[in-house]
This record gives structure tokens, C-alpha cells and sequence, in this order.
């Protein structure tokens, strides 16, 4: 099982490009959600899909937009890059389940818009 | 809402304790989680502590929950090269509202010989 996979590792964009990040999951989790992780400022929410069919804006989803393709499947879009979008992008699964709740990481994208 | 506060920086001498920490806000009961980042790589979950317990040990890795100051603590024993790392605390309630975990900065930890 591979578990969170994410394509591609490293990008590079020019200001203006537009790009879509992908993320699959084998885990046969309901919820799955995007992140980016910038230095000192921790993790951060940018979008979530509860279950298949739905989305919801998280902490900061202003210049992205997301697709939950299938239950597998969550991709992140950037229509026209920033450089204020160069960052790590996290996607993560979970149960949707109440009590523990862990969410399971993929390996990351690194994002750099020039 | 929640809020997850934990210092940026800890630096320990390998073979020592490291005690990592972490303050949050929310007040109903709720679930505590350290996380850890290795470099290059995603987060992944280390262990975890409902907000009814003091204490949890696993290994060498022992939390400790203050509930009265709402204070949560990682401590390694006998910190290893291996260990070093960023580490994360989260929380995310145990009933009612947004079952999303929150989470603080992460602290970085070094580990030197």
C-alpha cells in the first residue's frame, strides 16, 4: 500500500502559471485535505473534502481551488501562481470518524513561483 | 476557536532528555497529538493523549498533560541524531464543532553529539 501519494515532488512556475497539484489515497479514507507549510508559520489549512462530492474552504483558500475527483482522489488547483504561493503543499487523509483523529501525510510538493 | 502555541527552537546534547512544549486554548474535552516531521518528508503521527489524562509513556517518548494550565509536554528520553526532527502539537475536539485538528508552529529540534 502506498498510502498518501502526491505528484509532482518539485515545481517550478512563473508568476501568471497555473498548475494542478495531485494527490491519491489508497487508504480508503472519507476526508481529505490540503496543506501548505511555510517556515514559522506551522501548517495551515487551505482546503478539505469531508467526503467524496463535497469541499470546504479552509484557514487560507484564497487563489487556489480543489477537485475531489473520486474518494481516491483530491487535487489542488492554482489558476495564476503568486509568488506568495511558493511553499510546501501537504495533502492528508483521515477517518471521518469522531475520538482520535489521525491524519495520514503525503510526502509534500515544493512549490516555487518565480 | 483553538489556538496551539509551542516554542520554534530546542537544542540537546544526544544521550540527554528533550522536553518540547506546547499550550492550547480550547476547553472542552479534546484530543492532543504530537506529531513529527522528519526532513523532506510529510508529518507523521507519534502518539497522542485524551484530555481526561495526566500522563502517557510509550518508550522513550512520555506526554504530559496539565489540564489546569493547558499545558502538554513530549519529553524523549536518551535523544538520539535520529531524533532530530520538527515536532507539532495538535488538538482537535472530542465532540461538537470542527473535528479538524489544529496545529501549532512545530519546534525544531536539534540534536547535536
Amino acid at each position: 500500500n502506498a498510502g498518501v501519494t502526491q505528484t509532482p515532488k518539485f515545481q517550478v512556475l512563473k508568476t501568471g502559471q497555473s498548475m494542478t497539484l495531485q494527490c491519491a489515497q489508497d487508504m480508503n479514507h472519507n476526508s481529505m485535505y490540503w496543506y501548505r507549510q511555510d517556515p514559522g508559520m506551522g501548517l495551515r489549512l487551505i482546503y478539505y473534502s469531508a467526503s467524496e462530492g463535497t469541499t470546504d474552504k479552509g484557514e487560507v483558500p484564497n487563489g487556489y481551488n480543489v477537485s475531489r475527483l473520486n474518494k481516491r482522489e483530491f487535487s489542488l488547483r492554482l489558476e495564476s501562481a503568486a509568488p506568495s504561493q511558493t511553499s510546501v503543499y501537504f495533502c492528508a487523509t483521515g477517518p471521518r470518524d469522531r475520538g482520535i483523529y489521525e491524519q495520514f501525510f503525503g510526502p509534500g510538493t515544493r512549490l516555487t513561483v518565480l | 476557536g483553538e489556538d496551539v502555541e509551542q516554542s520554534l527552537f530546542l537544542s540537546v546534547r544526544e544521550g540527554d532528555s528533550s522536553v518540547i512544549n506546547c499550550t492550547y486554548t480550547d476547553s472542552s474535552s479534546t484530543y492532543l497529538y504530537w506529531y513529527k516531521q522528519e526532513p523532506g518528508a510529510g508529518l507523521q503521527l507519534l502518539t497522542y493523549i485524551f484530555s481526561n489524562m495526566d500522563m502517557k509513556q510509550d518508550q522513550r517518548l512520555t506526554v504530559l498533560l496539565n489540564k489546569k494550565d493547558k499545558h502538554l509536554s513530549l519529553r524523549i528520553a536518551d535523544t538520539q541524531t535520529g531524533d532530530s526532527a520538527i515536532y507539532f502539537c495538535a488538538e482537535s475536539p472530542a465532540s461538537g464543532g470542527s473535528y479538524i485538528p489544529t496545529f501549532g508552529r512545530g519546534t525544531s529540534l536539534i540534536v547535536h553529539p
